[in-house]
């Protein structure tokens, strides 16, 4: 049974550049939710998708962040330009309706020179 | 704004010593609560999950409690293995709809 499945796993790319993270998650979860990790500040909500339908994005720290989710099988997470401050692991996870756990996939270990 | 602490930040201990590690949380009205363990370079795995109704959760080794008037939360590791050895998370959400809160983590070692 896949888990929810994360690409790149890692991606180091210069200052300026467009990032794109992606993301499957595990089939027939209704969410989906985008988090930043670093050693600061811990695991950091950036955004979350119920039904495929953007509901929080308050944490999305800047508008040089953007997510979407075209379907029920895909999410994005794109930052344009991006900055060093930007380097972390990014992670996204699912969950099913209810009330049941959250699954994470391996997350993109994202590196901005 | 819901706040989540653990402590310690690191343990460290010999093989088959019982531990346990802390949670506590600033908002009570919590709806439930999850103990994740994360692996160096991986996503997180839930270990328990803890209705807000539900005073314990039980999987092999691991004994998850929750006390939701206090604030707390603890993970007791029974007979600790090297193979436990990682970062375990606590994380809160306070309805069906909110995502979760996560607190730090605590990083156990368990030395052979």
């Amino acid at each position: 049974d896949a888990g929810v499945i994360q690409s790149p796993r890692h991606e180091v790319t210069e200052m300026g550049q467009e990032v794109t993270l992606r993301c499957k998650p595990i089939s027939g979860h209704d969410y989906l939710f985008w988090y930043r990790q670093t050693m600061m500040r811990g695991l950091e909500l950036l955004i979350y998708f119920n039904n495929n339908v953007p509901i929080d994005d308050s944490g999305m720290p800047e508008d040089r962040f953007s997510a979407k989710m075209p379907n029920a099988s895909f999410s994005t997470l794109k930052i344009q330009p991006s900055e060093p401050r930007d380097s972390a692991v990014y992670f996204c996870a699912s969950r099913g309706q209810g009330m049941g756990p959250q699954h994470f996939g391996d997350g993109t270990r994202l590196s901005i020179l | 704004k819901q706040e989540v602490t653990q402590i310690p930040a690191a343990l460290s201990v010999p093989e088959g010593e019982n531990l346990v590690l802390n949670c506590s949380f600033t908002d009570s009205a919590i709806y439930n609560l999850q103990w994740f363990r994360q692996d160096p370079g991986k996503g997180l795995t839930s270990l328990l999950l803890i209705q807000s109704s539900q005073r314990e959760q039980t999987s092999g080794r691991l004994n998850a409690s929750l006390d939701k008037s206090s604030g707390r939360s603890t993970l007791y590791i029974a007979a600790s293995q090297p193979g436990d050895s990682a970062t375990y998370l606590c994380a809160v959400t306070s309805s069906g709809n909110t995502p979760l809160v996560f607190g730090k983590g605590t990083r156990l070692s368990v030395i052979a």
